[in-house]
């Protein structure tokens, strides 16, 4: 079984902080991949960062940025200098080798105050 | 727009009324998913295709749900009988057949049943 566990419901912050969203997963595979996904208030999915489970680096990506820890099954996506166009719920999401079907977590709302 | 595109963006219904939805995959993406989403929380799956043929469905997808692709293109998703439990958020993803390929989501349909 696997499992994605987003413990920040919501979170606020003033504009131009930056802000952290945690994931945690389970999986019993050696081979799975981790997604982040936003949702504005539009509804529609929208896909920011995949990795493998083989590839540990830290991605940035302008003010956005990307911690995977295999050793704590972390997955925690930073906002530097946030603004408000980023107010939206953030999934994190799970997919194993050989079955591509995503498992989510409850997303994160973020709200950034003007 | 060559995107995924979903139709009709909004559906209200009487309980035990049919319905259906359709997908537009990515045009050269050969792997299609619907997924349900409720209020709060995350995508779940429901069921996938990789071109006409239907690989996986959920338990979530009971008898009263079906879905198809008969060209491999567009798919249809049906629900008979509709149930107020069945109000959701209905998203549909395509994907290229990759392993673990990246999923991008159309804007959802959204059911209401009353």
């Amino acid at each position: 079984a696997q499992k994605v566990t987003q413990a920040q419901t919501e979170i606020s912050v003033v504009e131009k902080e930056d802000v952290t969203l945690d994931c945690v997963y389970e999986t019993r595979d050696t081979t799975y991949y981790l997604f982040w996904y936003k949702q504005p208030p539009s509804g529609e999915l929208v896909f920011l960062i995949r990795r493998n489970s083989f590839d540990e680096q830290n991605e940035i990506s302008g003010r956005y940025s990307w911690n995977f820890q295999k050793s704590t099954s972390s997955f925690n996506f930073t906002i530097t200098a946030s603004q408000v166009v980023d107010s939206a719920v953030y999934f994190c999401a799970l997919s194993n080798f050989g079955n591509e079907k995503l498992t989510f977590g409850t997303g994160t709302r973020l709200t950034i105050i003007p | 727009d060559t995107g995924v595109s979903q139709d009709p963006r909004h559906k209200i219904t009487k309980r035990g009324q049919n319905v259906t939805f359709r997908c537009d995959p990515i045009s050269e993406h050969n792997r299609l998913y619907w997924y349900r989403q409720t209020l709060g929380q995350g995508p779940e799956f429901l069921t996938y295709f990789q071109n006409e043929a239907q690989l996986e469905k959920s338990r979530l997808l009971s008898d009263r749900f079906s879905a198809e692709r008969p060209k491999g293109s567009f798919s249809t998703l049906e629900i008979q009988r509709t149930e107020q439990g069945d109000s959701a958020m209905y998203l549909c993803a395509s994907s290229l057949r990759r392993l673990a390929d990246t999923q991008y989501f159309g804007p959802g349909t959204r059911l209401t049943v009353l």
